[in-house]
């Protein structure tokens, strides 16, 4: 099993809405990765987690809370967010440790829209 | 800090050859790895390089000179469904133990053209 799954697909929420994103893999990975997309832009890293604990915050604004309950799911808790946090959210996990082969699989992602 | 820079976009023939650059400045080196991007999906996963020189898959090849802080992404026999967007992407050592971050550079975006 290859596949990182991401729900739900599409997301539209209100600023003053809580949700949540999902991630899941069966890889064995220990390492699990939560990217934003704007259209036509890379992906930008927002949080790892390594072994199920924070590794890297890059700066990311409160109003998104990750959490990792197990080695096998990824969450993203939403709340309050504004217009400009509509993105694509793309979730990735791979091996981790020190040389070689490490790929980075991605999820579908779930397109979210705030109104 | 990270720093990689790609062409924005590139126009090619069907059943030519194309050649992406991808010059990065990284503080540490794990890899380097090239996805491709369809408008509105996931990347996927092309190519990784970690030590110098070109890795051969199909019509798909990548090099890369670390001295030089420099790769490029070989397409050959283009095909109409290569149209995309390709990303570089440089693999570093992160804070946390074992961890590593991933960076990616803006993209190329690829037209292939009858």
């Amino acid at each position: 099993d290859t596949e990182v799954t991401q729900t739900p697909k599409h997301l539209v929420m209100g600023m003053t809405n809580k949700k949540s994103l999902k991630c899941e893999q069966h890889m064995g990975h220990r390492a699990m990765y939560w990217y934003k997309q704007k259209a036509k832009k890379p992906p930008e890293l927002m949080f790892v987690y390594s072994y199920e604990k924070l590794s890297i915050n890059e700066s990311v604004p409160s109003r998104f809370s990750p959490e990792c309950p197990n080695s096998s799911l990824l969450n993203l808790h939403l709340h309050a967010l504004q217009p400009e946090d509509s993105a694509l959210y793309l979730c990735a996990s791979s091996q981790t440790g020190s040389g070689g082969f490490y790929e980075q699989y991605f999820g579908p992602g779930t397109r979210l829209t705030v109104t | 800090g990270q720093n990689i820079d790609q062409p924005t976009e590139m126009t090619a023939t069907e059943g030519a050859i194309v050649q992406i650059n991808c010059t990065y400045q990284t503080s540490g080196f794990n890899g380097l790895f090239w996805y491709q991007q369809h408008a509105g999906e996931a990347p996927t996963f092309l190519s990784y390089n970690v030590l110098d020189g070109l890795e051969e898959k199909g019509r798909f090849s990548s090099f890369l000179s670390r001295s030089k802080g420099y790769s490029y992404l070989l397409l050959k026999e283009l095909q109409m469904k290569d149209s995309a967007s390709y990303l570089c992407a440089v693999r570093a050592p992160a804070t946390g133990a074992g961890s590593y971050q991933l960076t990616f550079g803006k993209g190329t975006k690829l037209s292939v053209i009858p």
